[in-house]
């Protein structure tokens, strides 16, 4: 999935528990993107980071917070998890803003 | 075309035959558009954008048609295989309007061997 590795794969949670899931890139791409996919919507971005602690808010950021310290790496932060964050989350790469985006594999959270 | 539901709408082909995947999009600003192919379990794969100054551009065996005036979007699928059975979406985005891309929901390709 074009050098791009989101861990954990799988994760079970409980409600009001920190959760953080890592993306993890070896393209060097400046842009980073978090979106989550649920049944009956399309990819709803979350956070976005544009360069190294640059982030700004997507359209869903409420409940989420994001970290880029390096290049290669972007983190999402769930301060504490609530059922609605129950998702299968996707990090994204993209070389410009208005280029294409690359996906990786995905990590589902489920959060009793 | 795409799913307004929970429920997404499914085009059965037989294996050879061509598809046509199609997509109304919301933005009559959108400049850019992406078709991504997302197999179960998996993360979306990228297969070919195409921006507004064209009306159409071709891949290997795929080819997206734009219509501007009618904001739609065709994903035409040659030779259709087994392989290419998943859950197809485009994506808009209006050019310096942040890096908003909005999804559709996406079609489910079913091949019928």
């Amino acid at each position: 999935d074009a050098g791009i590795t989101q861990s954990p794969r799988h994760k079970v949670t409980e409600t009001g528990t920190p959760v953080t899931l890592r993306c993890h890139q070896t393209e060097n791409h400046r842009y980073m993107y978090w979106y989550r996919q649920d049944p009956g919507h399309g990819l709803r971005l979350i956070h976005y980071s544009y360069g190294v602690k640059d982030t700004d808010k997507g359209e869903v950021s409420d409940g989420y917070s994001v970290s880029r310290s390096k290049t290669e790496d972007f983190l999402l932060t769930l301060e504490s998890a609530t059922s609605s964050q129950t998702s299968v989350y996707f990090c994204a790469i993209s070389t410009g803003s208005n280029e294409k985006l690359f996906f990786g594999s995905g990590t589902q959270l489920s959060v009793l | 075309g795409e799913s307004v539901g929970l429920h997404l709408p499914t085009l059965s082909v037989q294996e050879g035959d061509n598809s046509i995947i199609n997509c109304a999009y919301s933005n009559s600003a959108s400049d850019y558009f992406i078709w991504y192919k997302q197999e179960s379990g998996k993360g979306p794969q990228f297969i070919i954008d195409i921006r507004s100054n064209m009306d159409k551009r071709q891949g290997q065996r795929v080819t997206v048609l734009l219509n501007k005036t009618v904001k739609h979007l065709s994903l035409q699928i040659a030779a259709t295989q087994p392989g290419d059975s998943a859950v197809y979406f485009c994506a808009e985005k209006v050019t310096g309007g942040g890096n908003k891309l909005t999804f559709g929901t996406g079609t489910q390709l079913k091949v019928e061997l």
